[in-house]
């Protein structure tokens, strides 16, 4: 059975901080990777995809792929309190395969 | 680009009605559409698999006939609740895989239906 797992939080870091979010798959074949930001009552906003071993940097966010510990993270630079959100790590074994998604980590971010 | 709409945002019916949910691709036509459902503090669970001109793929557990999916177009799937009962309220959330040219696997969300079933 695929499992996407993730710290469920709440994660706290002081505004301008750097916010370091992970994520554990358990399924070896699993090629795509995708970070979606979800606000309270809201539907989840993608954030991020890797698909290759390494760093993959998009503004302020930066995500990390390390398929041998079958880890992926999501690191956010000068954290803002409009980053508070639930972050769900999701996961997908080809192109053409359903997406399995954590539970999500709760950040927030602190004035 | 990749804007997926539903509608309605939100609605509240009498137990034992039916309720029609609308998700829309606006810009992109979406031959592969996916219904999941949330419940507070709870994470996505997919419903079901939706492609166009073809009967969706329903997840273990989802009762295909309690959830009718359809798929009659390229940019629009619907999914009706029927005789929806109080347990059935939840976070109803529609994405589509993303336009042609973008990776397959990526999925694009629709702002979601709140259903509230009294």
């Amino acid at each position: 059975q695929k499992e996407v797992e993730q710290n469920s939080g709440p994660l706290s870091v002081p505004e301008g901080a750097i916010a370091s979010l992970n994520c554990t798959y358990s399924d070896r074949g699993s090629q795509s990777f995708f970070w979606y930001r979800q606000y309270s009552g809201k539907s989840p906003e993608l954030i991020m995809s890797i698909y290759s071993n390494g760093d993959k940097e998009d503004g302020r966010f930066t995500a990390q792929l390390n398929k041998a510990s079958q880890y992926v993270s999501l690191l956010i630079r000068d954290s803002q309190p409009s980053d508070s959100a639930t972050y769900l790590c999701a996961v997908s074994i080809s192109g053409y395969s359903t997406l399995t998604f954590g539970k999500g980590t709760m950040l927030l971010v602190s004035p | 680009g990749a804007v997926v709409s539903q509608h309605p945002s939100r609605v509240i019916c009498k137990s034992g009605t039916s309720v029609k949910i609308e998700c829309r691709s606006l810009d992109f036509q979406a031959t592969t559409m996916f219904w999941y459902r949330q419940f507070p503090k709870q994470s996505l669970m997919l419903m079901a698999t939706s492609n166009e001109g073809s009967k969706a793929t329903y997840e273990q557990g989802v009762e295909k006939d309690k959830f009718l999916i359809n798929h009659a177009s390229l940019t629009l799937s619907t999914l009706t609740v029927t005789s929806a009962h109080p347990e059935d309220s939840s976070f109803y959330i529609c994405s589509a895989r993303g336009p042609s040219g973008s990776p397959t696997d990526t999925q694009y969300f629709g702002p979601g239906t709140r259903l509230t079933v009294l």
